[in-house]
């Protein structure tokens, strides 16, 4: 079953920060995050494992609550190269699957 | 360093006509491979997926066939293209479940 993502949409301003949402129906083992620019292939940003653990990627940081179900991406002092296509991907125990969500497109503009 | 080779980059097919779209991945072996379609503006619809040689998961009932003929080499094709079938595919792999996935570049089919 396909994770939700909120919110569909955000537009931001260079320097403003973003939360986007991932959650699931399902027990999840892992959530993945990728950010994928127009005409272009998904690129990797962070995966986070069972255990409720917290990753950083410069600005970019996630976290993932397995008993909500849910992870959310956190976006800090946003930069025009933030803009793309946010996607989650979730993955159960045992499954050798990624099932994206819908995206949440960000728009950052000067 | 592992790479994937995803090809062509654009194809426009006539509807009715056959596909055979075909990736390849260096540097690894025993890699999970996956085929993904975009439709414009969408989201990331797993088609196929395979953890071992000649061995093929189908999420989705559709007009399109996988196969896996060598480790690291995944196909997909149909024998008739529908309009519906237009897309962006991609291709992926990962070490194994649970890992992040490696996209190829894409291939942008329109069926007309």
């Amino acid at each position: 079953q396909q994770p939700v993502q909120s919110p569909q949409a955000v537009i931001l301003r260079e320097g403003e920060d973003a939360v986007i949402n991932c959650s699931s129906s399902k027990a999840l083992y892992s959530v993945h995050w990728y950010r994928q620019k127009h005409g272009e292939a998904p690129v990797f940003l962070m995966i986070l494992l069972k255990g409720g653990e917290q990753k950083g990627h410069e600005k970019i940081s996630a976290s993932f609550n397995e008993k909500k179900q849910q992870s959310s991406l956190y976006l800090t002092a946003s930069q025009l190269s933030y803009s793309g296509t946010y996607f989650c991907g979730t993955e159960t125990t045992g499954g050798f699957k990624t099932i994206f969500g819908a995206g949440t497109r960000l728009f950052v503009k000067a | 360093s592992q790479t994937i080779h995803q090809w062509p980059a654009t194809l426009v097919q006539p509807v009715g006509s056959p596909l055979s779209l075909e990736c390849t991945v260096e540097g690894t072996s025993n890699p999970n491979l996956y085929w993904y379609r975009q439709a414009a503006g969408r989201g990331l619809q797993l088609l196929f997926y395979s953890v071992g040689i000649g061995q093929i998961s189908s999420e989705v009932p559709q007009n399109l066939s996988a196969s896996r003929p060598q480790d690291r080499q995944f196909i997909l094709s149909s024998k008739k293209l529908l309009l519906s079938d237009s897309g962006f595919y991609l291709c992926a792999w990962s070490r194994r479940g649970n890992e992040k996935l490696f996209f190829g570049s894409g291939t942008q089919l329109s069926v007309l």
